[in-house]
Parts: structure tokens; sequence; C-alpha cells
């Protein structure tokens, strides 16, 4: 399984863009990577996943770079209620496997 | 509401005694997942299921064991508990036996406190 990076935390202004980073530079290539948020202890919410091409969805964007081994979740327009844990979780044909993450705190 | 429910949400016991937790999979996905979280620690990943077989086996105890049966559903039994087993038990399912693409949808968890 890829090992990830994410800082422990970041802030960010309500309406400004949230630009989650995360490295993965042992991921396989046959593996996607996966965005997951976690509000309080609630069960942990899908965001978006991708292969190399950036992917855009209702929640956010998603940037692989080239040689796959960082990727940047998006969020266009924060708002309060995006306050979470934020992970990003390699996977192929295995389970995903969860890091700490980035606890985002978007400020009014 | 991901379509995941997961029974009870709260469950408070002592230590020694055994548990069980119950997840039902969102219609027509074949595979399922648990995971625990204890305080400060994140998600671990315990054990996978696919269409009633185990696929997959994490950081799971010997004390720990899970099954999924004919309609899918799928239970994780937790023997001899010990304090330290106290954490939020999270139950995933997703359509295929890999994710290779495709998205695990979370419950809402069984908060366990072992007293």
């Amino acid at each position: 399984d890829a090992k990830t990076t994410q800082p422990p935390s970041m802030d960010c202004a309500e309406g400004r863009a949230a630009n989650l980073p995360c490295n993965h530079s042992t991921i396989s290539g046959n593996e996607y990577v996966y965005w997951y948020r976690q509000i309080h202890s609630q069960g942990p919410q899908y965001i978006i996943h991708g292969l190399k091409n950036n992917e855009t969805n209702e929640m956010a964007s998603l940037i692989i770079t080239e040689d796959r081994k960082s990727s940047t979740l998006i969020l266009p327009h924060a708002t309060l209620r995006d306050t979470a844990v934020y992970y990003c979780a390699p996977s192929g044909n295995t389970p995903l496997v969860f890091g700490k993450g980035t606890r985002l705190s978007v400020i009014a | 509401d991901s379509g995941v429910t997961q029974t009870p949400k709260h469950l408070i016991t002592a230590t020694g005694q055994r548990v069980t937790l119950r997840c039902s999979p969102r219609s027509g996905d074949l595979s399922v997942y648990w995971y625990q979280q204890s305080l400060d620690q994140g998600l671990q990943f315990l054990i996978h299921y696919y269409n009633g077989e185990e696929r997959a086996k994490g950081n799971i105890l010997e004390r720990f064991s899970a099954q999924q049966f004919p309609d899918l559903h799928s239970e994780l039994n937790l023997s001899s508990l010990e304090l330290g087993d106290s954490a939020l038990y999270f139950c995933a399912s997703s359509e295929h036996g890999t994710p290779d693409g495709t998205e695990a949808f979370f419950g809402q968890g069984t908060r366990l406190t072992v007293v």
C-alpha cells in the first residue's frame, strides 16, 4: 500500500478555496487516489477519486501531478460545513488504508 | 444518508464480555469492510468480505471475528473485551470486490464503550 503524507492541519477563510495537498510518492500504477472526509465522529464521506487525469464533481476538484506522486484536493468555495478531517488514500486492489489526514478548519 | 446501516449506534458493556455489531450494506453492494477508530487514532482497517468470503485482513485482533451472511449483511464479533477496545467501529460497503475505481460508502458507526 502506498504511504501518504498530509499536513496535520490547515485553516481556510470562508468563501475562499481550500487546497489540501497529499504526497503519495510510492503509489503504484494501478492505484487510484481517493479522498474522503470525516466530520466530527460521523462516518467518512466519499468526496472524489482519480487515476491519472484531473477530476471534478459537485463537491471538489482533484489535481493529480503527472508523475502521480502527489495530489491536491480543491474545495472551490469553502463553507463552515466543510470543517472536517480530510483523508487521501491510494488504493488499487486492496481496501482503503487511511493515514492521519488533514484537519481543515474553515473560519468565518 | 450513505445507505449503509449499522446497529446499534451505541453500546456500553463490561470488560470480558462479548458483543456483536451489525452492518447492512447498500442495496447491491457485495463488499463489506470493517474499520476501527480509537480516540486520537486514525481509521484502522480490520477486515474485508466479498459476497460471503473473506478477502483481506488488516489489524484485526484474534479476539475479533467477522462474517458475511448470504443476504450480504455482516457481523463483527468482539470477545473478551478490554478497556482499549473502546472505539468507533465503522462498516463500509462497495459494489465490487476491490475499490478499483469504485467508491466505498460508510455507515454512521457503532460507538463501543467498555467499562
